[in-house]
């Protein structure tokens, strides 16, 4: 069965802090991964999309990263704000399924 | 653009009744999925159409779930007679290229079976 692991289920950290999120698939056969976050009582958010031929994608103070070859991609996150506060999922776009598979998230909580 | 557009955002139904579940997609986007989201399963694909023509429908429960893509701007989900265990919120997505696109999600709608 094919399957996305996030850890940790949630997260607290104080304002400023440098943190990482970890999401892990079984299949190393992937289209491409992406990163959503979601607010409570809301729709998931894309932040970064890595095709399966790259490393990582940058997008202001988020960075991830892919390791097809581990089964891994982490997104880091800079200097975290309290804004930053969301579940974040990752998602993997299966080969041999032809499907977008979710984690179950990181709920993330950063203190002022 | 407007995002991709779900409603109702909220629907109270009694059981055995039917539910209808609407979404529009951004412009120009051939994909178009439908997820649904509970606390204990997470994410699920129910199924997804490209160019208005369903795909994959393996994620769709039981016969008592449909959806239609009578065109490029508009899709339904629609499930009958809804029971208690149908409450969740279900998701509609779009995406322009597909497997190797972004997904852009709407806000969805939160259904509530009693």
């Amino acid at each position: 069965k094919q399957e996305v692991t996030q850890i940790p289920a949630a997260l607290s950290v104080p304002e400023g802090e440098n943190l990482v999120l970890n999401c892990s698939f079984t299949d190393s056969a992937i289209y491409n991964l992406q990163w959503f976050r979601q607010d409570p009582g809301k729709g998931l958010t894309s932040l970064l999309l890595i095709q399966s031929s790259q490393r990582e994608q940058t997008s202001g103070r988020l960075n991830a990263s892919l390791d097809k070859s581990s089964g891994r991609s982490t997104l880091y996150i800079a200097a975290s704000q309290p804004g930053d506060s969301a579940t974040y999922l990752c998602a993997a776009w299966m080969d041999s399924s032809y499907k977008l598979i979710f984690g179950s998230g990181t709920r993330l909580l950063v203190r002022p | 653009d407007a995002g991709v557009i779900q409603s109702p955002r909220h629907e109270v139904t009694e059981m055995g009744q039917e539910v209808t579940l609407r979404c529009k997609p951004i412009s120009g986007h051939d994909y178009l999925f439908w997820y649904r989201q509970t606390m204990m399963r997470g994410l699920e694909l129910l199924i997804y159409f490209n160019n208005n023509v369903p795909i994959d429908d393996s994620g769709m429960p039981e016969d008592r779930f449909s959806a239609k893509m009578p065109n490029a701007s508009f899709s339904t989900l629609k499930i009958q007679p809804s029971e208690p265990r149908d409450s969740a919120v279900y998701f509609c997505a779009s995406s322009l290229l597909g497997v190797s696109g972004e997904l852009f999600f709407g806000e969805g709608s939160r259904l509530t079976v009693l």
